[in-house]
This record gives structure tokens, C-alpha cells and sequence, in this order.
């Protein structure tokens, strides 16, 4: 039984390049959720999706930011003409339905 | 929004010892999750809750669902160096009866430190 995997593990970007984070849920799973966080943080929620629509965004800055869980293949998220302040781990949770979010290793962004 | 404040923020203790941490919020939650997360790592759960006043175990794990639905606490009996890490609550804001949000909400972690 495979986890919630997410790649790459680490991205290094430089200011204004984009940067794709790729999470492909546990097998069965169909609710995606992404989260921020910061160092000395807890998570702070992001984005919550079901295969192709965006639930709740509320969490999602404005701009540059964007995500996808397509029909088929992994979830997207996607940080355009990324900033320093972008710097941060990104975490994807996968979950059957309405109960507990599993989550993968993170994605850990580092932007020059 | 909503926020979790997780006390106390870290942790020393010698081996065996017990520790104990809560999470209290201002607004009612409908679920309280408990996660550890290591270096490089994700968050892993622990425990779950869904009830108010629930207690749940899980081997030297316990936790409970206050019955106000504003708070929750973690214990850890006889702990061991391989409990360190840092420990997070996590709640579902809202009445589950009245639809309440999907995202979690997480406190800013407790950091522990086993000494052997």
C-alpha cells in the first residue's frame, strides 16, 4: 500500500521562474488537500480539491498560485514567478472522503 | 480565522518519563487530529478524534476530545528517544452537523526532546 507520494522532494528555483509540485494520492483516495509550511510552523491549509474541481481555495494566495487534480494522473500545484518568500515545504494530504488526511513526505521549495 | 494555540512549545525529559500537551481553540471543532512529523518528513497521525469527550488510545498514546469541543489533549506514558519529534494538533473547525470545512487547522507544534 503506497502512501501519498509527492515529487520532487526538493526544487530550487531562482526569483521569477515557476515551480510545479506533483502529489499523487493514496491508491483509492479521491480529496486532495495542499499545505504550507514555514519553518517553526505548524501547516497552514492552501487549497482543497476532488478530482477535477477546486473545492475550497480559500486558503490559496490570489496570485501565482494555482492547482489542478485532474481525471486522471497526480495533483498539481503551481507557484509562478516565484519570490524568496515563496521558500517553504509544501505538503500534500490525500483522503478517502470526509475523515483523515494522510500525509506525504513534502516537497521542500528553496527559491534563490 | 480560526487558530489552534498548542502548549507548551517544547519539551525535555528523561526517558520514561510521561509528558502531556493540549491544544485549545476559540471556536467549537468537530474533529481533532494529532500528528507527529520528524526532520524532512510529513506529518503521521496518531490519533483521531470525532466525538466530544471521546478518550482513544494508541499503544502509549492518549488522547481525548474535550467536551466543550474546544480543546484536546495528547499524552505520552513511559516515553522512549525514538518520541522525538514534533507533535501537532490539527482540528476540522465548525459543527459537523451543519457542514463544517474539509481543511484542518494546526497548531504551531510541540517539540520534544527525549534524553536517554
Amino acid at each position: 500500500n503506497a502512501g501519498v507520494m509527492q515529487n520532487p522532494r526538493h526544487l530550487v528555483r531562482r526569483r521569477g521562474q515557476e515551480a510545479r509540485l506533483r502529489c499523487s494520492p493514496m491508491k483509492g483516495h479521491s480529496h486532495v488537500y495542499w499545505y504550507r509550511q514555514l519553518p517553526e510552523e505548524g501547516l497552514k491549509f492552501m487549497v482543497y480539491l476532488q478530482k477535477e474541481n477546486i473545492i475550497d481555495e480559500s486558503g490559496m494566495p490570489k496570485e501565482r498560485f494555482s492547482a489542478e487534480f485532474p481525471k486522471e494522473g497526480p495533483s498539481i500545484l503551481r507557484i509562478q514567478q516565484v519570490v524568496r518568500g515563496d521558500s517553504a515545504a509544501y505538503f500534500c494530504a490525500s483522503s478517502p472522503w470526509n475523515n483523515e488526511q494522510f500525509f506525504g513526505p513534502g516537497t521542500r521549495l528553496t527559491v534563490l | 480565522g480560526q487558530q489552534l494555540n498548542q502548549s507548551p512549545q517544547s519539551m525535555f525529559i528523561q526517558e520514561g518519563e510521561d509528558v502531556s500537551m493540549n491544544c485549545t481553540s476559540s471556536s467549537i471543532f468537530n474533529t481533532w487530529l494529532w500528528y507527529k512529523q520528524e526532520p524532512g518528513e510529513g506529518p503521521v497521525l496518531l490519533i483521531a478524534l470525532y466525538k466530544a469527550g471521546e478518550l482513544t488510545s494508541n499503544g502509549r498514546l492518549t488522547a481525548q476530545f474535550g467536551i466543550t469541543r474546544k480543546d484536546s489533549f495528547l499524552n505520552i506514558s513511559a516515553s522512549i528517544p525514538s518520541d522525538v519529534g514534533i507533535y501537532f494538533c490539527a482540528g476540522r473547525p465548525g459543527a459537523a452537523n451543519q457542514g463544517g470545512s474539509e481543511k484542518l487547522v494546526f497548531g504551531k507544534g510541540m517539540k520534544l526532546t527525549v534524553n536517554p
